[in-house]
């Protein structure tokens, strides 16, 4: 089946620090990526995404590769900031038929000052 | 804003009491979608409907049910509540069914107490 596995968490980091938080994925076919984001008391957002392979998602100085020769989708981010400590969810989603989202377990970012 | 409406925000009430939780999709969304996050299980994926008919089942209880009415606002009830239920009740709704972004709305947080 489809499944979605991320690098456990937390992350700490302190300001300005280099964020990577990995995303592998199990798929047949070829699903879109996604990645979500919860902040602090807050509901899931959209952060960014890609629908094939070799596609960057980009969004808020976030990035993500859709990488088939891996099957990953590693976010990163060149400079993280204190807002930036919330929940980081990677999702796939196959685009045939009625498919659902499959989330991963997700990761906590905390960035200290 | 992701356009996706949800009531209430919070709710507290007892075991064994049944509830109802709202959702309006964004303008022009077919496809409703309830997901519940909870502590132990992450984000688990409920059911989904398209303009009214049910078309994907998850993890959903039997005493749990939903429906999504002709104006595709969509309605989850819990029933014989237990404190295991205590979650975040998310609802996200998509343009179609299959290649189309999924868009969340700020969840119900449900405790049983």
């Amino acid at each position: 089946g489809n499944s979605v596995t991320q690098m456990e968490g937390p992350v700490t980091l302190s300001e300005e620090a280099f964020l990577t938080i990995n995303c592998t994925y199990t798929a047949t076919g070829y699903p879109s990526l996604f990645w979500y984001v919860q902040y602090p008391g807050e509901g899931l957002q959209l952060l960014l995404k890609a629908t094939k392979a070799d596609d960057k998602g980009s969004n808020k100085g976030f990035e993500a590769t859709y990488r088939k020769e891996t099957t990953s989708f590693h976010l990163e981010k060149g400079s993280v900031q204190v807002s930036d400590s919330a929940v980081y969810f990677c999702a796939l989603k196959r685009d045939t038929g009625f498919q659902k989202l499959v989330f991963g377990t997700g990761t906590r970012l905390l960035v200290s000052p | 804003d992701s356009g996706v409406t949800q009531t209430p925000k919070h709710l507290i009430t007892a075991t064994g009491q049944r509830v109802t939780l709202r959702c309006s999709p964004r303008s022009g969304d077919l496809s409703v979608y309830w997901y519940q996050q909870s502590l132990d299980q992450g984000l688990q994926f409920l059911i989904q409907y398209y303009n009214g008919e049910e078309r994907a089942k998850g993890n959903i209880l039997e005493r749990f049910s939903a429906q999504q009415f002709p104006d595709l606002h969509s309605e989850l009830n819990l029933s014989s509540l237990e404190l295991g239920d205590s979650a975040l009740y998310f609802c996200a709704s998509s343009a179609g069914t299959a290649g189309n972004t999924i868009y969340f709305g700020e969840g119900s947080w449900l405790t049983v107490v």
